[in-house]
């Protein structure tokens, strides 16, 4: 499986700034994905990142709010711009391993306050 | 879309017990249903996985079986042990590149010691 590193783990932001979540894998992976987990619920995919083209966002996301880069095979970004406290989640990149198998990072906390 | 409904939402079972949990799926094109167990404080760990062409599979304490008629598919732990506490997810997909995972809502296992 891939180990996938998540920076930063968790973090405290004042509203109206913005935060930017870098997902590292050891391996080369063509897709990469970008998940929010509202406080005690489940898993909601935000977006779709292939490396060279832009991401593919899931309705209800849009790329001026959460604007994700893949400049390569092995990293991606997600920023969460102009922060307010409905933003409060845990972030989640997950790498697709071996059609269909799914990994996940250890996920960024992020308060809003 | 996909739909996922997974049942209970949360179950209590004293150590030594089994635990069973559901899951009913909509999209009949689904052919992978992975299973994910989440720590508090970490990211969702894949635990078993089962694809359409099979309708059993066991991992030690951890089986999956699967219903592709009724379109459902359940997770089966046996001889639970408190360290099995956890957020439980399924999750199906119609697998193939880039086809995402569409999640359950989750189920909160205690296993009382």
């Amino acid at each position: 499986s891939a180990v996938i590193s998540q920076k930063p783990s968790r973090d405290i932001c004042q509203r109206g700034t913005s935060l930017t979540i870098q997902c590292q894998v050891d391996s080369q992976v063509t897709m990469m994905f970008w998940y929010r987990q509202q406080p005690g619920q489940s898993l909601t995919l935000i977006a779709t990142a292939n490396q060279g083209s832009e991401a593919t966002y899931e309705s209800g996301f849009v790329i001026d709010k959460f604007p994700i880069s893949r400049p390569n095979l092995t990293f991606s970004t997600l920023t969460v711009s102009n922060m307010s406290p409905e933003d409060s989640s845990i972030y989640l990149c997950s790498v697709e391993w071996g059609l269909p198998e799914a990994f996940f990072g250890q996920g960024t906390r992020l308060t809003v306050v | 879309g996909e739909n996922v409904e997974q049942h209970p939402s949360t179950l209590s079972v004293q150590e030594g017990d089994s635990a069973v949990i559901k899951c009913t799926y909509s999209d009949s094109a689904s052919n992978y249903f992975p299973w994910y167990k989440q720590e508090l404080g970490k990211g969702p760990q894949l635990i078993i996985d089962i694809r359409s062409n099979v309708g059993e599979k066991k991992d030690q304490r951890i089986a999956v079986t699967l219903n592709k008629t009724a379109k459902h598919f359940s997770l089966h732990i046996t001889e639970t042990q408190p360290e099995d506490s956890a957020v439980y997810f399924c999750a199906a997909t119609p697998g193939g590149a880039g086809n995402m995972l569409t999640f359950g809502g989750g189920t909160r296992l205690m296993v009382k010691p």
